[in-house]
């Protein structure tokens, strides 16, 4: 499978716990970006990588939030301290390194986190 | 910042056409990017206007006017797998990466 794959699909978590979901991006995509999409919603841009480099954050993104590319290859996203309102559907996704690379983003199955 | 308005749901029968409008607001953008998604699936890549005028590919085209802060995707011969989310994104010039999502249109195909 060449696609971008996430890990875990699903995670069911006591607010208050700290969770880490991992990304693994088509291999020759040098660009790494994290969503949250809610019901009904459209994917909201949390953070964007390129190689190791962690380019863009949204100012939306509480300091619960962080998120590593450590080698450029795989991305782990950590919340520390889930809140009920953290539940939600996070996705990964990756590009490649064109010109305009990041218009088209492919995106992996996300993994779907509900807090208690 | 970018702000984007759609329809929320939009039915139509098979063999229909629908168009899906997009309006936006950003002070600058690369371009207009369409997204479908299908209930618990990932959102997949369908089609990208930088320039204005019309883009096909197969059964499905967009369309952009940068003039009119607009833009459309048209899906013809609908089919029953055409059911699905279908969104409107645009990127920043402000912006490395972030992809600005609409709210999404559902659009449902009946028989």
């Amino acid at each position: 499978d060449t696609g971008v794959s996430q890990d875990p699909r699903h995670k069911i978590t006591k607010r208050g716990q700290n969770v880490t979901f991992r990304c693994d991006p088509i291999s020759e995509h040098n660009r790494l970006y994290w969503y949250r999409q809610t019901l009904g919603q459209g994917p909201e841009f949390l953070t964007y990588f390129q190689n190791e480099a962690q380019l863009e954050k949204s100012r939306l993104l509480s300091d619960r939030f962080s998120a590593e590319r450590p080698k450029g290859s795989f991305s782990t996203l950590e919340i520390q301290r889930t809140e009920q309102g953290d539940s939600a559907m996070y996705l990964c996704a990756s590009s490649p390194p064109v010109s305009g690379g990041a218009n088209e983003q492919f995106f992996g199955p996300g993994t779907r986190l509900t807090v208690l | 910042g970018q702000s984007l308005e759609q329809p929320s749901e939009v039915t139509a029968v098979e063999g229909a056409i629908v168009q899906i409008n997009c309006t936006y607001q950003t002070s600058g953008f690369y371009g207009l990017s369409w997204y479908q998604q299908h209930d618990g699936g990932a959102p997949t890549f369908l089609s990208y206007n930088a320039l204005d005028g019309l883009e096909e590919t197969g059964r499905f085209s967009s369309f952009l006017s940068r003039s009119d802060s607009y833009g459309y995707l048209l899906l013809q011969e609908l089919q029953m797998k055409d059911s699905a989310s279908y969104f409107c994104a645009v990127r920043g010039t402000d912006s490395w990466g972030k992809l600005q999502f609409g709210a999404g249109t559902q659009v449902v195909v009946t028989p």
